[in-house]
């Protein structure tokens, strides 16, 4: 199975930081790589897909690159809503995967 | 949009069975590649299994395969997960959701199984 690794497993920052965080996968996987977003107690929600894609409804100050086995995920303005865990997912080969996601805490 | 209703979770002794249910609305189902994805207590989540939009093909995460049986209603918009053989590394919260073969949205608000 492929194998997504996230870094860091948490991070404390402030309201108006500009965050970075990291998934790398054990393999090539394209661009077939997903972000979400999951508030404590709520299911996740789709931010990126394609690797840089904004889903729909989603603010731009999220935003992700990267292809093949590094990808980043970026928050250019943290907001109070924003603290929760992120997750990445490929959807490149079988078993789908996840990462074991990064949390985000208030400074 | 969209909007998923799982139903079906309790608590259940080792070695029993239980059967989840997803119905969907707002959205094309039929036309729908679907899933199942699991988040254990106080961790991440796991895919479980997915359907694509016939039933014709299906595919497992190794830990259910054989034990767990994923199934579609077109007509009736909904989605099953048959779950025998539980074991207590099965609990978990089990989120409907859909594919668009990029990334899983919508989500349902999940349903709690106890094994």
């Amino acid at each position: 199975a492929i194998q997504l690794t996230q870094s860091p497993s948490s991070l404390s920052a402030s309201v108006g930081d500009r965050v970075t965080f990291t998934c790398r996968s054990s393999r090539d996987i394209s661009t077939l790589l997903a972000w979400y977003q999951q508030e404590p107690g709520k299911p996740p929600k789709l931010l990126i897909y394609d690797a840089s894609s904004l889903q729909s409804g989603v603010p731009s100050r999220f935003s992700g690159s990267g292809s093949g086995t590094d990808f980043t995920l970026t928050i250019s303005s943290l907001q109070p809503q924003d603290f929760a865990t992120y997750y990445c997912q490929q959807s490149y080969d079988y078993p789908l995967t996840f990462g074991g996601g990064t949390k985000v805490e208030i400074k | 949009e969209g909007q998923l209703v799982e139903s079906g979770g309790a608590l259940v002794q080792p070695g029993g069975s239980l059967r989840l249910s997803c119905t969907a609305s707002g959205f094309s189902f039929s036309s729908s590649l679907m899933d199942w994805v699991r988040q254990a207590p106080g961790k991440g989540l796991e895919w479980v299994a997915n359907i694509k939009e016939d039933g014709t093909e299906k595919h497992y995460v190794g830990s259910v395969e054989g034990r767990f049986t994923i199934s579609r209603d077109n007509a009736r918009r909904s989605l099953y997960l048959q779950m025998d053989s539980l074991r207590a590394e099965d609990t978990a919260v089990y989120y409907c959701t859909r594919s668009n073969y990029r990334g899983f949205d919508p989500w349902g608000q999940g349903t709690l199984v106890t094994v």
